[in-house]
């Protein structure tokens, strides 16, 4: 069984700040991996699929790289509406999420 | 619009059943594999089943396994999870979620959730 892990588990910073998470897979997934934003209240929103491709709608700040183990999902530059929860993904396995709080 | 809603969850008791429905509306439900996700209070996601758009397959995480049962009607554009034998850490918000086309289990729309809570 494929255990997906994130880190940091909390990000404090400020709007306008770039903002960097990773996901580590235990085993190699290849590229089959997405990142969700979940925020207070609402159901999971799709980003990123595929490691680096934009879902639908999702505005260009938003990009994610990686394949085998090692996943990174960056925010070039915090709005507001960006604090959110960010979880990773490989098929039936999510990573426990990482928290990206105002600063 | 397109979209996804779920319902017929509440509070029931340890060892009860209940059946959570999803409505499909705006695309062509019968050409997507669909899933149930849940998420306990104040934890993360985890998936629980998915079924084939012709409901011809069907996959369970281990720990549900024997007591959920997941269904669709395509005829009626909704999806279906019996869930018996329900246990205190049952209790979460099941979304219905929309795997996206590629077979990779990317969930591409979802649900507002239905509330499921198991207490006696």
């Amino acid at each position: 069984e494929i255990v997906m892990t994130q880190s940091p588990a909390t990000l404090s910073l400020s709007p306008g700040e770039r903002a960097t998470l990773s996901c580590r897979a235990s085993q190699s997934v290849s590229s089959y991996l997405a990142w969700y934003q979940q925020k207070p209240g609402q159901a999971p929103r799709l980003l990123i699929y595929d490691a680096s491709k934009r879902a639908t709608g999702i505005p260009a700040r938003f990009s994610g790289s990686g394949s085998g183990t090692d996943f990174t999902l960056t925010i070039s530059s915090l709005e507001t509406e960006d604090f959110a929860v960010y979880y990773c993904q490989h098929y039936g396995t999510f990573g426990p999420g990482t928290k990206v709080g105002i600063k | 619009e397109v979209q996804l809603m779920e319902s017929g969850g509440g509070l029931v008791q340890p060892g009860g059943s209940l059946r959570l429905s999803c409505a499909a509306s705006g695309f062509t439900f019968r050409n997507y594999w669909m899933s149930w996700v849940r998420q306990a209070p104040g934890k993360g996601l985890e998936w629980v089943a998915n079924i084939r758009d012709d409901g011809g397959d069907k996959n369970y995480v281990a720990s549900v396994k024997g007591r959920f049962t997941i269904s669709r009607d395509n005829a009626k554009d909704s999806l279906y999870l019996h869930v018996n034998s329900l246990r205190a850490e049952d209790t979460a918000v099941y979304y219905c979620a929309r795997d996206r086309p590629g077979g990779a289990c990317y969930f591409d729309l979802w649900g507002q959730g239905t509330l499921v809570t198991v207490s006696s």
